[in-house]
């Protein structure tokens, strides 16, 4: 258990709708990321907030947005589902700047989108 | 751009030493790290290599030579629990640029 927690487990909706995923962080870490795991890919970094600030942004979607709110917990919507957003999505945590730079990750929630 | 190559399939047998390679191309580059995954599971920090040389965590060991944009994990003593996936991850000013990843597999 990495301390890390992300509801819901499992998530299955429609084409066109709109989700929220939750994260909440290990005690202390200050760092959220999120990423996109598709089926048979790797790691895609979508977006990282610190202490309530976007920090850096990879290449996520202008369909999907982020915030970190000031319990430093974090949500991640996504909007105008597609089939192709069908994937595991791992939020993880981190005491910034701190070697040697372990992001802790949660159990994922898995995304289906018919 | 930033990408990483690594294998996408490892075969071994138990009590077998593997070496799964990494390669980068980064715009900026801090240290290289490895991630082990579970099938659909989350993934776990194995070690980070910010220097060249060979970092030791009990059976498994991390190398890194960044004038050849290069890393390996090297995994010894396998064991069955050890079939999983394991990710190399480029970090860049404090995220992580992962590989596709390679999948592990330990024969009896």
């Amino acid at each position: 258990d990495s301390g890390v927690t992300q509801t819901p487990k499992h998530l299955i909706t429609a084409t066109g709708q709109r989700v929220t995923l939750r994260c909440s962080p290990r005690s202390g870490d200050l760092s959220v990321y999120w990423y996109q795991q598709s089926l048979d890919q790797g790691l895609q970094f979508l977006i990282q907030y610190y202490n309530g600030e976007e920090r850096a942004k990879g290449n996520i979607l202008e369909r999907f947005s982020a915030q970190q709110f000031p319990d430093l917990h974090s949500e991640l919507n996504l909007s105008s589902l597609e089939l192709g957003d069908s994937a595991l999505y791992f939020c993880a945590s981190s005491v910034e700047g701190t070697y040697p730079y372990e992001q802790y990750f949660g159990p994922g929630t898995r995304l289906t989108v018919t | 751009g930033q990408s990483l190559e690594q294998p996408s399939e490892v075969t071994a047998v138990e009590g077998a030493i593997v070496q799964i390679n990494c390669t980068y191309q980064t715009s900026g580059f801090y240290g290289l790290s490895w991630y082990q995954q579970h099938d659909g599971g989350a993934p776990t920090f194995l070690s980070y290599n910010a220097l060249d040389g060979l970092e030791e965590t009990g059976r498994f060991s991390s190398f890194l030579s960044r004038s050849d944009s290069y890393g390996y994990l090297l995994l010894q003593e396998l064991q069955m629990k050890d079939s999983a996936s394991y990710f190399c991850a480029v970090r860049h000013t404090g995220k992580l640029i992962f590989g596709q990843g390679t999948t592990l597999q330990v024969k009896p």
